[in-house]
Formats: structure tokens, sequence, C-alpha cells
């Protein structure tokens, strides 16, 4: 089964600095990739998502990332983050084979923003 | 447009008891999947409902189990209950695999 590792499991960084969180992934093959954002007592909301193409992708409130096949990796960065920023952030895969294939999650980054 | 709705949103139940948890997908969305998340820990894949029948399931024992109904709607039932079963439960939907889910906001569930 597909998989993905984040590789901190922590990243603190002040206001307005820029901010890189890493994903890997174990499948050769291809891919779909997401990135989700949960804060405190809530579900997941979905940031963004690579389905093919361009490699890199653009999501919400100012994220940004981009899919590098041959490093199976699909980092997540901001140019400069807020404090409101702070949450968990999970990278997760999917195998698009067929139809709505189980999505797998990794065990999360926890941004934390300080002022 | 309502999202996913999940209820109830706390619980509190004890050791050997059963519970049920239930879900409604967004509207259009047909196919329901269900994730156990512990504290400090990423969404676990339990199973995934289509046309009311599970089509896919993670490494959950049987003592988990489901249900979807007509309207798309789905139930997460778990019986004799233990104390690692505390968790939030997370519901999410989607139309398919290239719409990504959506999610609804969890059941805590805390097993005493």
């Amino acid at each position: 089964a597909q998989s993905v590792t984040q590789l901190d499991s922590q990243v603190p960084v002040f206001e307005e600095a820029p901010v890189e969180l890493r994903c890997n992934y174990s499948s050769s093959v291809s891919v779909y990739l997401f990135w989700y954002v949960q804060y405190p007592n809530q579900g997941l909301q979905l940031l963004l998502k690579y389905l093919s193409g361009s490699t890199l992708v653009k999501g919400i409130n100012g994220f940004e990332a981009e899919f590098n096949k041959s490093q199976t990796s699909f980092h997540l960065r901001k140019p400069s983050v807020h404090i409101s920023d702070t949450a968990e952030y999970f990278c997760a895969v999917t195998d698009p084979s067929y139809n709505n294939n189980d999505m797998r999650f990794g065990a999360g980054t926890r941004l934390t923003v300080k002022p | 447009d309502a999202g996913v709705t999940q209820s109830p949103t706390h619980l509190i139940k004890t050791r050997g008891q059963q519970v049920t948890l239930r879900c409604s997908p967004k509207s259009g969305h047909d196919t329901v999947s269900w994730y156990q998340q512990a504290l400090g820990q990423g969404p676990q894949f339990i199973f995934q409902y289509y046309e009311e029948e599970e089509r896919q399931r993670g490494n959950f024992p049987d003592r988990f189990s489901g249900h979807q109904f007509p309207n798309y709607s789905s139930e997460l039932n778990v019986n004799a209950l233990l104390l690692g079963d505390s968790a939030l439960y997370l519901c999410a939907s989607s139309p398919w695999t290239a719409y990504g889910y959506t999610f609804g906001s969890g059941t805590r569930l805390t097993v005493v």
C-alpha cells in the first residue's frame, strides 16, 4: 500500500518568515497527492492537490507545493507565514488507478508560528 | 450547502460498551470514508463505503463495522469498546478520487 512520510513532526517559525513542510511518498507509480490543514478541535481542510501536469501547485491561504517525481517528494511551502497559520498539516496520497481509492495520511507536522 | 456533518460531537462510553457514530456526506458525494485519529497522530483509514457496500478496509478489527444508507449517509459501529478506541473519528466524503475528501469536524470518543 502507498504511504507518506512527513519528515518533521514539529516546525517552529517566526511570523513573516518562509516555511517548508516536507513530505515523501512511497509509490513509484502514478499518485494523487494532497495537503490538508487541521485547526484545533476541527476536521481536515484541503489546502491543495497534485493530480497531474504542472509540478507546482497553488492552494488556499498562500500555500504552494512542488511535486518531484525523481525524489518522490511533495513539499509544502509558504513565503511568509502568519500567526493564523499555526495548525497541524497532513500530507496524503491516493492511487488514481481506480475511482475513489482510499487516502493514506502522514503523521502530521505541527507548524507553530511565533510573533 | 452543508458540508459533511457528524453526530454526536462528543461521546463518553465505558469499556465493553457499543457505540454508533453517524455521518451525512456533502451533497452530491456518494462515497464515505471513516478515519480514526488518535491524539497527536495522523488519521488512520478504517473503511470506505460506496453503493451501500464496504469497498475497502484498513487494518482494523471486526469490532469496527459500518453501514451506508440509500441517501449515502453512513454509520460507524464499534463493539466491545477498549480504552485504546478513544480517539477523534472523522468522516469524509467524495464524489471521485481527484476531488479529494471533504471532512466533517469529527466525533470525539472517550472510553473510560
